[in-house]
């Protein structure tokens, strides 16, 4: 069964930070007709887009977060990650990681996991 | 960087009710338009894509329109499990989403 599962840790310190893995199970994280995406929400609000990345290696990342955001693709492992630095409160949120398609639209999602900035 | 604005925010309705939601984005964003559904505490489900093509396992009650700047979500007869929050979602190398309609 296709499945995208986040992990990482639920609290971050302010200025630390903010490291979250998103493992897919039942199929390849290799595909060439996928690309994989982090969105996020904070508490009672919208969602957010905060990047995506392709098998050709192309990163694309949301203008709002200035340069504080990097994603990885590990292919060996059949996963991705996010690293967000210098976190602040405004951070905490629900991070959701997802996969795309050639719509151009997030087909599947992991669950989600919450995590708060906080000292 | 494109915003998509959506309305109304909140929407009270009744079971047998056609609703309609709109997404209006800054520029042109062709039919790349998505539409999800997001109950509380869970991840948000693929309801559209490209505007207007209904997603596998999606009731057909639910339908999208639109181009360019403008795209409307339709509901025909709003059942009780359609009670949610709604959000559209543009691609255009860069992604946004709109601020979400609650459907209550």
């Amino acid at each position: 069964q296709l499945q995208l599962q986040e992990s990482g840790p639920g609290l971050v310190k302010p200025s630390e930070t903010l490291s979250l893995t998103c493992i897919l199970s039942g199929g390849s994280i290799s595909s060439r007709n996928h690309y994989w995406g982090w969105i996020r929400q904070p508490p009672g609000q919208a969602l957010e887009w905060v990047g995506s990345i392709y098998h050709t290696g192309s990163i694309y990342y949301n203008p709002s977060l200035k340069g504080r955001v990097r994603v990885l693709l590990d292919t060996s492992k059949n996963q991705f990650s996010l690293n967000l630095y210098s976190v602040t409160a405004a951070d905490t949120a629900v991070y959701f990681c997802a996969r795309g398609g050639a719509t151009n639209s997030f087909e599947l999602w992991g669950q989600g996991t919450l995590v708060t900035v906080s000292a | 960087d494109i915003q998509m604005t959506q309305s109304p925010s909140t929407l009270s309705a009744f079971v047998g009710d056609r609703v309609t939601i709109t997404c209006r984005a800054s520029q042109s964003v062709s039919t790349w338009l998505a539409w999800y559904q997001q109950k509380p505490g869970k991840a948000p489900k693929l309801l559209i894509s490209e505007a207007s093509t209904l997603e596998g396992g999606v009731p057909s009650r639910f339908s999208g329109s639109g181009s360019g700047t403008e795209f409307t979500l339709t509901i025909s007869s709003l059942q009780p499990d359609d009670f949610a929050t709604y959000y559209c979602q543009q691609y255009n190398r860069f992604c946004t989403f709109g601020g979400g309609t609650k459907v209550e």
